[in-house]
């Protein structure tokens, strides 16, 4: 079972980030995806989850109407896109695979970087 | 949304000795929690998930108690490798799951 995600990113305030997330080794429609965020220093932050299985999504509160998560069957990948970027989303941003709640298993993670 | 308070922020402890860890929750999530080890420049790794049960290939130094609102991992005689940060999250209640601010385990 492997995650695998996209490279470092590097964009001006205001801008928008999509980090892909390509599964392997397992049933991808089988679990759900979480993303997860790190800024530099500090602790975990979940952004929210998307079933692989129907595309059904959830999303933290905090990032409602700037973050979109989606999922492609036939590359077994899921994605997470966020807009309008500011400073403070500079983060390492991660997903894991999610069936009920706790993440089994974890991409490397993609640095995202937002700076003028 | 439910708060995770752990503790201690830091723990200092001799290799072979033993390390307990709390979390707790700002209200009941039953047995709904999990615990991961996150080392620098790492992604985080799943250790304990529904309050107690090991995660594939852990050692069975690592083990999990707790339910309702208190929560402890235990590692019984810590390792070189152990050397970490411990995070707890909670899957009772969503949006969102959380997480607790993390516990440093350190070489005393």
């Amino acid at each position: 079972v492997q995650l695998v995600q996209s490279g470092a990113e590097v964009k001006k305030p205001g801008a928008s980030v999509k980090v892909s997330c390509k599964a392997s080794g397992y049933t991808f429609t089988s679990y759900g995806f979480s993303w997860v965020r790190q800024a530099p220093g500090e602790g975990l932050e979940w952004m929210g989850w998307i079933s692989a299985y129907n595309g059904t999504t959830i999303y933290a509160q905090k990032f409602q109407g700037r973050v979109t998560m989606t999922r492609d069957t036939s590359t077994d990948t899921a994605y997470m896109e966020l807009r309008s970027l500011r400073s403070d989303d500079t983060a390492m941003y991660y997903c894991a695979r999610d069936r009920s709640g706790w993440s089994s298993t974890w991409g490397q993670g993609t640095l995202v970087t937002v700076s003028s | 949304e439910i708060v995770l308070t752990q503790s201690p922020a830091t723990l200092s402890v001799s290799p072979g000795e033993r390390a307990t860890l709390s979390c707790r929750a700002s209200q009941s999530i039953n047995r709904n929690l999990a615990w991961y080890q996150q080392k620098p420049g790492q992604a985080p790794r799943l250790l304990i998930y529904d309050a107690s049960t090991r995660a594939t290939g852990l050692p069975a130094r690592f083990s999990g108690s707790g339910s309702g609102t208190e929560f402890t991992l235990t590692i019984s005689s810590l390792q070189s490798e152990d050397f970490s940060v411990y995070y707890c999250q909670q899957y009772n209640n969503w949006p969102p799951w959380t997480f607790g601010q993390g516990s440093k385990v350190e070489i005393k």
